[in-house]
């Protein structure tokens, strides 16, 4: 069975660099989603993306994050300029269609920022 | 913006036993409402979903209750087992956006034996 894969699944770094974290959604699907979840915490919805633009964004993402799709296969995560509170597990999830799908996630990319 | 209640925050059974799980949201445009299962460690994994069209689902030991004009919705886990341990999340979502899902806070269930 077809899996959303994440890289790397664990990434540490100094406060104030950059990261960007990876992930492979299933092929056939076309709606991705960034979702974080710090320890202990909910799972918080970050961003949606749809025909290579955003298509919805919550309050977490400010400018300090993007997404692209690079090429038809990665779809990525970047956070300019880390800061402590970013440390979490971000998960990646697709869909085939929007709205009352199941959402696939990916098994998470653990950042720790120090 | 929507958001999603969930209690109780930990539940502790016997094996055998029933647990449920409720949910309330905010958003009457909600229309979709799956519940998520994340064991220790690893991704959330979707056990269940209901849409706003239907007030019950149900799989095997596993229900999902929705309504609508209460704006809330519940899970049911009948001859509960060791392995139902986990934290288990509900979350709505709204089928006009783009699908973004908001999550309760999460259940930690655990089973005895």
């Amino acid at each position: 069975e077809p899996e959303v894969t994440q890289t790397p699944s664990h990434q540490v770094t100094q406060m104030g660099q950059e990261v960007i974290l990876r992930c492979v959604p299933i092929s056939n699907h076309l709606y991705f989603y960034w979702y974080r979840q710090i320890l202990g915490q909910k799972v918080e919805f970050l961003v949606s993306f749809y025909n290579n633009e955003i298509s919805e964004k919550s309050e977490i993402f400010d400018d300090q994050f993007s997404v692209e799709r690079p090429d038809g296969s990665n779809f990525t995560l970047k956070i300019r300029s880390t800061k402590l509170e970013d440390s979490a597990m971000y998960f990646c999830a697709s869909s085939v269609y929007r709205g009352l799908n199941e959402q696939f996630f990916g098994p998470g990319t653990r950042l720790t920022v120090l | 913006g929507e958001n999603v209640e969930q209690h109780p925050s930990t539940l502790s059974v016997q094996e055998g036993d029933s647990a449920v799980i409720k949910c309330t949201y905010s958003d009457s445009a909600s229309n979709y409402f799956p519940w998520y299962k994340q064991e220790l460690g690893k991704r959330p994994q979707l056990i269940i979903d209901i849409r706003s069209n239907v007030g019950e689902k149900k799989d095997q030991r596993i229900a999902v209750t929705l309504n609508k004009t209460a704006k809330h919705f519940s899970l049911h886990i009948t001859e509960t087992q060791p392995e139902d341990s986990a934290v288990y999340f509900c979350a709505a979502g709204d089928g006009g956006s783009q699908g973004n899902l908001i999550f309760g806070k999460g259940t930690k269930l655990s089973v005895k034996p």
